[in-house]
């Protein structure tokens, strides 16, 4: 596939419990994005990775949230401690440089 | 920072009319700007984007135009279909976008 992916596609989960969201971006670019979608609401900036550079981490809501990026490449978005709050889309986008973002299909994440 | 805003929540156009959605910015140092059309369920997908060197830009159907003086930014839709029905919403920035909340298109056939 050549587009972004991203697993699982849904998550559900109790409160209280951490859980961790993948994403595979397009191969060769070098930024990655995380952001969050509630229900009827924009997307919300989380966190950039550009290459080997310090991430951007200053959309992050709490320190619940943590993201890395291993090898330039998959990145990972770990939530600790769950809050009914957190439930919402989670969106990771990918770009060559500051090109173009193209996002892959979300993970719907579902806190009880 | 910036902020993005969208004028309409909802459009509803008939199949075969032009569609114009609207969007406004804040920060007149932004410098890229996009429009995303989202279906149900779906991610984000990338429709075109435009960069402040320019006014406007074509794609197939499709047409942004940026106006850099009042902060506005516009996609037009040519002979909308009913496949155009989704949310469609903006970004604006550098690398890091702001996105407005989305305008939900809605074709009547």
């Amino acid at each position: 596939g050549a587009g972004v992916s991203q697993s699982p596609s849904n998550k559900v989960t109790e409160k209280g419990k951490d859980v961790e969201l993948r994403c595979d971006p397009i191969s060769g670019h070098t930024a990655l994005y995380w952001y969050r979608q509630s229900l009827g609401q924009g997307l919300e900036f989380l966190i950039y990775f550009q290459g080997n550079s310090a991430p951007d981490k200053s959309g992050l809501p709490s320190d619940r949230f943590s993201a890395e990026r291993t090898g330039g490449s998959v990145s990972t978005l770990t939530i600790q401690r769950t809050q009914q709050e957190d439930s919402a889309v989670y969106l990771c986008a990918s770009s060559s440089r500051e090109d173009t973002q193209y996002f892959g299909p979300g993970t719907r994440l579902t806190v009880l | 920072g910036e902020s993005v805003g969208l004028h309409l929540p909802t459009l509803s156009v008939q199949e075969g009319d032009n569609s114009i959605i609207n969007c406004a910015y804040s920060n007149s140092a932004s410098d890229y700007f996009i429009w995303y059309k989202q279906e149900s369920g779906k991610g984000p997908q990338f429709i075109i984007d435009i960069r402040s060197n320019m006014d406007k830009r074509q794609g197939q159907r499709v047409t942004v135009l940026l106006n850099k003086t009042v902060k506005h930014l516009s996609l037009q839709i040519a002979a909308t279909q009913p496949g155009d029905s989704a949310v469609y919403f903006c970004g604006a920035g550098s690398y890091q976008l702001t996105f407005g909340k989305g305008t939900k298109l809605s074709v009547i056939p």
